[in-house]
């Protein structure tokens, strides 16, 4: 419905696991988030992808990697996350234009549990 | 660092009422976002302001950026339990308008 799809919708994975989260947006926009949410905290920016290069990178873990092979797909692969790291991931996208406002439009999210 | 303040934290409200929430920063802001986000889904963007006194009207939703593009606020009119949900903030830095700073939400339930 709102143009982001993400999948999967829930993962359970061990510290020791590696995974990926895909994002796919039908918008059209040439820029990408991946965003953290967790409990009482506000959302948390976490890359930015414009025109599929990194912008933005704000001082998240090497345990997160991002990978944006096209201005439709947005990657996050995890591996040997920690037990704080549960949170609901989202993805959003927006038409970067050079003028604002970028009006930013998010997918699902993946609920992710690290055990 | 740029920070949103948004109040209140919780409201919990009768089918019926009105209700006004608050979303304050010290920084000045390129634009304005306003978002709802349901249990276990994403945020869905509502409305954007861009300049300042400016009032934007989404059925019985108001929404109001203020002069100095500073602070905000949506106003419900005679709220229906649809309307419950996370409410969020997002102001846009004025360096660098992709990147949206949030409030940490305000969580509405209306009972019936």
């Amino acid at each position: 419905e709102t143009g982001v799809t993400q999948t999967p919708r829930h993962l359970v994975m061990g510290m020791t696991n590696k995974k990926s989260l895909k994002c796919e947006q039908h918008l059209g926009h040439n820029a990408m988030y991946w965003y953290k949410q967790s409990a009482k905290k506000p959302l948390e920016l976490m890359f930015v992808y414009s025109l599929e290069e990194r912008v933005e990178n704000n001082s998240v873990p090497s345990r997160f990697s991002p990978e944006c092979p096209n201005s439709s797909h947005l990657f996050l692969h995890l591996h040997t996350l920690q037990p704080e790291d549960s949170a609901l991931y989202l993805c959003a996208s927006s038409q970067d234009s050079g003028t604002g406002p970028y009006e930013q439009y998010f997918g699902p999210g993946t609920r992710l549990t690290v055990t | 660092t740029q920070l949103l303040e948004q109040s209140p934290q919780f409201l919990s409200i009768q089918e019926g009422e009105n209700l006004t929430v608050y979303c304050n920063s010290s920084s000045v802001f390129s634009s304005l976002q306003w978002y709802r986000q349901e249990p276990g889904e994403g945020p869905v963007l509502l409305v954007t302001v861009v300049t300042g006194g400016e009032v934007k009207k989404l059925k019985r939703l108001t929404f109001q950026f203020g002069d100095a593009r500073k602070d905000s606020s949506l106003h419900i009119t005679a709220a229906q339990p649809g309307d419950t949900g996370l409410y969020l903030c997002a102001g846009a830095r004025m360096d660098s308008s992709y990147k949206l700073i949030f409030g940490s939400g305000t969580r509405l339930l209306v009972r019936p």
